[in-house]
């Protein structure tokens, strides 16, 4: 089955410091979403992005489908970003999701 | 409000009993699906239905049961079959047509918390 790699695996930021989360994905899909998880465990939506560029205030998200991979922008980070963000993908043929392994924030204060 | 309502938030079983996770969406969504957590971990897919009275299984439906016999509810039954039922549940919902056309945004509810003492 299709491998969803993200990276880095933790990442300690003061607050105000910008940085960019990887997804690697190892087969052709047709959607993509980002989520962040925050402590109590809610999942929310970040962005839907098959491909191309999207913003929303300060984060940014970019999918290139034909090189299998997406990018998740975090600008002037706060601390309110802490949680762990998952990139999701749904494989070409199939109607699942396979969420990747995550990548872990910390931002202080 | 539309939303997908999951219940009990928390629940404690003993060992060998089957519980059953409530999930209900106002979204007049198609699809629903089940993923499991464990600790420092990732979501896994357990079940998911595109359509009422049909579903299929996901990377790790051993030990589960689901039903989908109303287009608004997906409960999961953890069974006594499952080796380590301690986790966190968490249920989705998506708009799918049936020609699948159409963005397939996932959407989540809060998750239930279930250990088994």
């Amino acid at each position: 089955g299709i491998q969803v790699e993200q990276s880095p695996p933790d990442l300690i930021l003061q607050e105000g410091a910008n940085s960019t989360l990887r997804c690697n994905f190892s087969d052709s899909v047709n959607n993509l979403q980002w989520f962040h998880q925050n402590p109590w465990g809610q999942l929310i939506n970040l962005f839907y992005i098959p491909s191309g560029t999207k913003q929303n205030g300060r984060l940014s998200a970019t999918t290139v489908a034909t090189e299998r991979y997406s990018l998740l922008y975090i600008s002037s980070s706060q601390t309110t970003d802490s949680g762990v963000y998952f990139c999701a993908v749904e494989p070409s043929g199939t109607y699942k999701y396979i969420f990747g392994t995550g990548t872990r924030l910390k931002v202080l204060a | 409000d539309g939303g997908i309502t999951q219940s009990p938030k928390y629940l404690f079983r003993k060992e060998g009993q089957n519980v059953t996770l409530s999930c209900e969406q106002n979204l007049n969504h198609d699809a629903m699906y089940w993923y499991r957590q464990d600790p420092g971990q990732g979501l896994r897919l357990i079940y998911y239905s595109q359509i009422v009275n049909d579903f299929q299984k996901g990377d790790i439906a051993e030990g589960y049961s689901v039903s989908r016999e109303k287009k608004e509810s997906f409960p999961l039954t953890v069974t006594s079959a499952q080796k380590n039922p301690t986790a966190f549940y968490l249920c989705a919902s998506s708009f799918r047509t049936l020609q699948g056309t159409g963005a397939n945004v996932l959407t989540f509810g809060a998750g239930s918390r279930l250990t088994v003492l």
